[in-house]
Order: structure tokens, then C-alpha cells, then sequence
């Protein structure tokens, strides 16, 4: 199974927003509302930042938000910060009852 | 707290067998899936597969499917991720996560567990 498309970088200076881009097919991204997107710092494990591709788990900023349009997610950040310089991965459910990731976006902080 | 406390790093020789673990603790173990992810260096997120630490059904990613096994111990609650025979290729870190309640979301995570795989 293929992985999801991401870009490979992004970036944006503090206080604007910036926009992932997670593209799939009809049988993961666009067949299910099960898109999840994780941050990962330099030497960490990865975070949950968004499940079911718009929910916010407590605890993580109203700044990040999800949403899914055909078979293309999206996880957006307003107000960027400098702690939100890190990698980010989308995940999606497919039909063959596995679970793929994007191949992860670099965000810069300008 | 929901915690998953992995074993430590690791190095092997290619051709040798290897078990890492992740102990969960802070909830019910047999009520959620875990997975195992690996995590090549520089490199991005791949789900491996998961396991139903209820009754150890597993769920295999095709690419890892056939070379790794995935168990769980209800009694210790404690997930594991093994190879029989290992490949420099598994040069990695691997993690474990426990699934969300539908079992399609990740979190949390473990710290992760470094293998490493030369002769």
C-alpha cells in the first residue's frame, strides 16, 4: 500500500497560519472519517493532534484544526509559533482494515 | 496516567532473533488495541501492524507481514514486536501506541526503542 502524499516542507513566520496537505485515494482518506495527523519533535516519540480527522484531543491548542475534503486532508495552524517547528503526519484507516501514513511534512518557523 | 514504558536499546547481528516490549500501564490493557511503528533513521512513520491484547488478534501491515510477530501478555501487560531472523534493513526505532477507542488513532506513545542491526 502506498504511502499518503505530503509535502515535504512548509513553513511560515510566527502569528500566520499554514495549511498540510494529506492526499490519498478513495479507499483510505476519501472512504473513511478516520484521518489522524501526530507531531513529532527531533528526538521524540509522536504526539496526537488530531483524530477522526477534526477532533482535538484536551489538552492540545485550539491553533490546530483538521478537515477532509474528497480524498485530500488537512491540518491547519493559525497563529504559529516557534514550538510548532517540528514533523508532521497524517494517518488514515483504509479498506484493507490497515493503517498508512503520510510520508511527513517539515514545518519551518521563518 | 496512561503510560507505555518500552525496553531498551538494542544491538544485533544479522541473522539474530530479537523481542523489544512495551508495558502499558494506567488503564485497561485488554481494552485497547496497541500498534508498533517503526521509524527508519531520517526517515518518516510506518504502521507495522496491531494487536487486540484481548484475545492477541493481530492485524499486519503487507509490508512488514511474514517478517515480524507481534504478541501480547495479558497477565504483564505487556505488547512485543519480534524477528526471527533480523536484516540490517530493520535498523531502526520502533515505537508502540496505543490505539484509540476505535482503534484507528494513536495515542499515547511509547518512548521508542532503537535497534540496531550490524555484523
Amino acid at each position: 500500500q502506498s504511502a499518503l502524499t505530503q509535502p515535504a516542507s512548509v513553513s511560515g513566520s510566527p502569528g500566520q497560519s499554514i495549511t498540510i496537505s494529506c492526499t490519498g485515494t478513495g479507499t483510505d482518506v476519501g472512504g473513511y472519517n478516520y484521518v489522524s495527523w501526530y507531531q513529532q519533535h527531533p528526538g521524540k516519540a509522536p504526539f496526537l493532534m488530531i483524530y477522526d480527522v477534526s477532533n482535538r484531543p484536551s489538552g492540545v491548542s485550539n491553533r490546530f484544526s483538521g478537515s477532509k475534503s474528497g480524498n485530500t486532508a488537512s491540518l491547519t495552524i493559525s497563529g504559529l509559533q516557534a514550538e510548532d517547528e517540528a514533523d508532521y503526519y497524517c494517518n488514515s484507516y483504509t479498506s484493507s482494515n490497515t493503517l498508512v501514513f503520510g510520508g511527513g511534512t517539515k514545518l519551518t518557523v521563518l | 496516567e496512561v503510560q507505555l514504558v518500552q525496553s531498551g536499546a538494542e544491538v544485533k547481528k544479522p541473522g539474530e532473533s530479537l523481542r523489544i516490549s512495551c508495558k502499558g500501564s494506567g488503564y485497561s490493557f485488554i481494552s485497547y488495541w496497541i500498534s508498533w511503528v517503526r521509524q527508519m533513521p531520517g526517515k518518516g512513520l510506518e504502521w507495522m501492524g496491531r494487536i487486540d491484547p484481548s484475545d492477541s488478534y493481530t492485524n499486519y501491515s503487507p509490508s512488514f507481514q511474514g517478517h515480524v510477530t507481534i504478541s501480547a501478555d495479558k497477565s504483564t501487560t505487556t505488547a512485543y514486536l519480534q524477528w526471527s531472523s533480523l536484516r540490517a534493513s530493520d535498523t531502526a526505532m520502533y515505537y508502540c501506541a496505543r490505539m484509540g477507542p476505535t482503534g484507528v488513532w494513536f495515542g499515547p506513545w511509547g518512548q521508542g526503542t532503537l535497534v540496531t542491526v550490524s555484523s
